[in-house]
C-alpha cells in the first residue's frame, strides 16, 4: 500500500463507547497530525506528532487520547464522546513537522449517537 | 490571529466555461499559502504552495496566482472531472518551532457537462 490509508472509513458509536481510529502512513515521513473536518468548517488541527513525540496540542478535550507507536503509525482513542464530535477525522503525514506539504487519508467519518 | 476566507461558497461551471476561486488571508507574517482538492468521500489532496507576490503555479488546466492581501485559483476551461471541494491555507512565518496551517472553508466547485 501507498501513501496514508485510516480505519475504519466510518463509525458509528454511544456516547459511553470507547473506540479506536488508526492511520498508517507509507510515506516514510517523520511527522503526523489529526485533523476533525466538520460541515462548513474549516479544517481544524487537533495533535502533531514528530519523531514519535507529541509537539502540539491544539486544547483537544481529554474525551481524545491519541498515541504514535513509531512513525508510521497514529491513533486517535475515543471515549465518552458527546454527538457534537460527530465529524470527519482525517488523519495526515509530512517529511518534517514544519507541516507545509501535508498527505492526508481518507478519513473516518464519525457519528456519535 | 491568522484567517482565511474563501468566495464564492460554491460554484457551478459548464464544461469549458473558466473562472477563479479567491481566497483572502490576515496573517502576521506569511510563510506560504497553500491550495488543496478535496473531493466527496476523501482527504485533501496538495496542489501547491505559493510562498511570494507575484508568484504563479500552474497544473493543468489549474493556475494559483498570489498578491499581498488574497489568491486565486484560476480554472481555465474546466471538465467535470474538475469538480470538488478547493481548500486554501496559511502558514504563518514562524520565529520558532511550528506553526500550524490555518484554512478556510473552501469552495465547493461543480463543472457540468
Amino acid at each position: 500500500e501507498t501513501g496514508v490509508t485510516q480505519t475504519p472509513r466510518h463509525l458509528v458509536m454511544g456516547m459511553t463507547n470507547k473506540k479506536s481510529l488508526k492511520c498508517e502512513q507509507h510515506l516514510g515521513h517523520n511527522a503526523m497530525y489529526w485533523y476533525k473536518q466538520s460541515a462548513k468548517k474549516p479544517l481544524e488541527l487537533m495533535f502533531v506528532y514528530n519523531f514519535k513525540e507529541q509537539t502540539e496540542n491544539n486544547s483537544v478535550p481529554s474525551r481524545f487520547s491519541p498515541e504514535c507507536p513509531n512513525s508510521s503509525h497514529l491513533f486517535l482513542h475515543l471515549h465518552t464522546l458527546q454527538p457534537e464530535d460527530s465529524a470527519l477525522y482525517l488523519c495526515a503525514s509530512s517529511q518534517d513537522r514544519v507541516g507545509e506539504k501535508l498527505f492526508f487519508g481518507s478519513g473516518t467519518q464519525l457519528s456519535v449517537l | 490571529e491568522d484567517q482565511v476566507t474563501q468566495s464564492p461558497e460554491a460554484l457551478r461551471l459548464q464544461e469549458g466555461e473558466s473562472s477563479s476561486l479567491n481566497c483572502s488571508y490576515t496573517v502576521s507574517g506569511l510563510r506560504g499559502l497553500f491550495w488543496y482538492r478535496q473531493d466527496p468521500g476523501k482527504g485533501p489532496e496538495f496542489l501547491f504552495t505559493l510562498y511570494s507576490a507575484g508568484e504563479e503555479k500552474e497544473k493543468e488546466r489549474l493556475k494559483a496566482t498570489l498578491t499581498k492581501k488574497e489568491s486565486f485559483l484560476h480554472i481555465t476551461a474546466p471538465k467535470p472531472e474538475d469538480s470538488a471541494t478547493y481548500l486554501c491555507a496559511v502558514q504563518s512565518d514562524p520565529n520558532t518551532g511550528f506553526q500550524k496551517l490555518v484554512f478556510g472553508t473552501g469552495t465547493r466547485l461543480l463543472v457540468s457537462p
